[in-house]
């Protein structure tokens, strides 16, 4: 198994520019996450699904949209970038249960100019 | 709200000492905890959990931690440190009447062992 994949694994973007972080795994994990992780702020969570088809918003989801509509992949939307938005983002993805650990990728590096 | 909150931003530990990361937490109810070691340009990887049962978890790579509730903690221990232990460590908390994927991350303590 490949895990957890994300691509690119680095991306410079101008400031107003969309693009879309690719997420995906083949475990078939029904959960599934991205966080972003800030200096000295640790990882915050931005969108996760439960499943195909279900997303729900995390703590800080403004600026980022996603979709799930397979269990496979779980894409992340920038619609129009920001220096604020200038992160590392991390996917990650779980079996369905109670305390499971998750499985995060490996992450991408994006700059926003 | 759920929170963690781990008060060391660096460890430093020479090579063969025992080491203690140090994490609190508050939730409304039991907690699932976490901890994720993250090696220089990597993602997290998963060290260990305490769910239920013994207060006393042992996890990957030698390492193991303890959950408090009275004190609301989940330290982090080795009795013996590597130096490739350095990297950076997360805490993280779920909240088990949340019926969601809501994990909190602390903001992270890097520990630096040395030879």
């Amino acid at each position: 198994n490949a895990g957890v994949t994300q691509t690119p694994k680095f991306q410079v973007l101008k400031t107003g520019q969309s693009m879309t972080l690719q997420c995906a795994q083949d475990m078939n994990h029904e959960y599934m996450s991205w966080y972003r992780q800030d200096p000295g702020m640790g990882l915050r969570l931005i969108h996760y699904s439960v499943g195909a088809g279900i997303t729900d918003q995390g703590e800080v989801p403004n600026g980022y949209n996603v979709s799930r509509s397979t269990t496979e992949d779980f894409p992340l939307r920038l619609l129009s970038a920001a220096p604020s938005q200038t992160s590392v983002y991390f996917c990650a993805s779980r079996p369905p249960g109670t305390g499971i650990e998750q499985y995060f990728g490996p992450g991408t590096r994006l700059t926003v100019t | 709200a759920q929170s963690v909150a781990q008060p060391e931003d660096q460890v430093n530990v020479a090579e063969g000492n025992p080491l203690t990361v140090k994490c609190t937490y508050s939730v409304s109810g039991n907690p699932y905890l976490f901890w994720y070691v993250q090696y220089p340009n990597r993602g997290l990887q998963f060290l260990l959990k305490y769910i239920t049962g013994d207060n006393l978890v042992k996890g990957s790579y030698g390492f193991e931690a303890e959950f408090n509730k009275s004190q609301t903690s989940f330290h982090l221990k080795k009795p013996s440190a590597l130096v490739s232990d350095s990297a950076l460590y997360f805490c993280a908390v779920r909240d088990i009447h949340y019926n969601t994927d809501k994990l909190i991350f602390g903001t992270g303590t890097r520990l630096q062992v040395f030879p």
